[in-house]
């Protein structure tokens, strides 16, 4: 079955600062990528989500790029603020039914 | 907006007690939902897949006969954790997607349930 795999586990940043986080999967049959931002005691939500037949997709602040060959994928975050100090997941998906999910990346954001 | 709504978000029991979670989809009807557990600083684990009007589909190690799944329309899936000891104190969260074909997966807030 599918492995994802996330790295780093634990990241700090001073604000303004840009955050990476990378992922990577061993299915090269996945093609939906989902990154999910999860505050305490709350359920995950989606963020920003990349599909296979894209290389690399923004949103304001937020990216997402996707490499097929290698089979990883990375969360971009620029000028990071302290509301952005959350866990962040990433996933991938075999046709939508099944997700698998990585081991999940505490962010901190220093002011 | 897709808005998945979980209830209740918090229970405190005592052991032995059955307690049933809800899983809505307010605004969308959702084709497959699935219910997760998530340990203290963890990824989430899945329990299991639950499609409108059949079984659900447990993973391996689940319980069946412990975390009884029922999705009995389009916007609702319940999980009701039976018997429960204090092992079974975790946090459980579900979600649920629109169609088959690449669709994210839209969360509740979960349920931090607490077992004395």
């Amino acid at each position: 079955g599918e492995n994802v795999e996330q790295h780093p586990s634990t990241l700090s940043v001073q604000e303004g600062d840009s955050a990476v986080i990378k992922c990577t999967y061993s299915d090269s049959a996945s093609n939906y990528f989902p990154w999910y931002k999860q505050e305490l005691g709350k359920g995950p939500q989606l963020i920003i989500d990349i599909r296979s037949n894209v290389g690399e997709k923004k949103d304001q602040r937020i990216a997402v790029t996707l490499n097929k060959t290698a089979k990883h994928f990375s969360l971009h975050i620029t000028e990071t603020q302290p509301e952005d100090s959350a866990v962040y997941f990433c996933a991938a998906s075999i046709s939508g039914n099944q997700f698998y999910f990585g081991t999940g990346t505490s962010l901190t954001v220093i002011p | 907006g897709a808005v998945v709504s979980q209830h209740p978000s918090r229970v405190i029991c005592k052991s032995g007690t059955s307690v049933k979670i809800e899983c809505r989809s307010l605004d969308f009807q959702a084709t497959t939902m699935f219910w997760y557990r998530q340990f203290p600083k963890q990824s989430l684990m899945l329990m299991a897949t639950s499609n409108e009007g059949s079984k659900a589909t447990y993973e391996q190690g689940v319980e069946k006969d412990k975390f009884l799944i029922n999705h009995a329309s389009l916007t609702l899936s319940t999980l009701t954790v039976t018997s429960a000891h204090p092992e079974d104190s975790s946090f459980y969260i579900c979600s649920a997607i629109r169609g088959p074909d690449d669709q994210p997966q839209h969360f509740g807030d979960g349920t931090r349930l607490s077992i004395l």
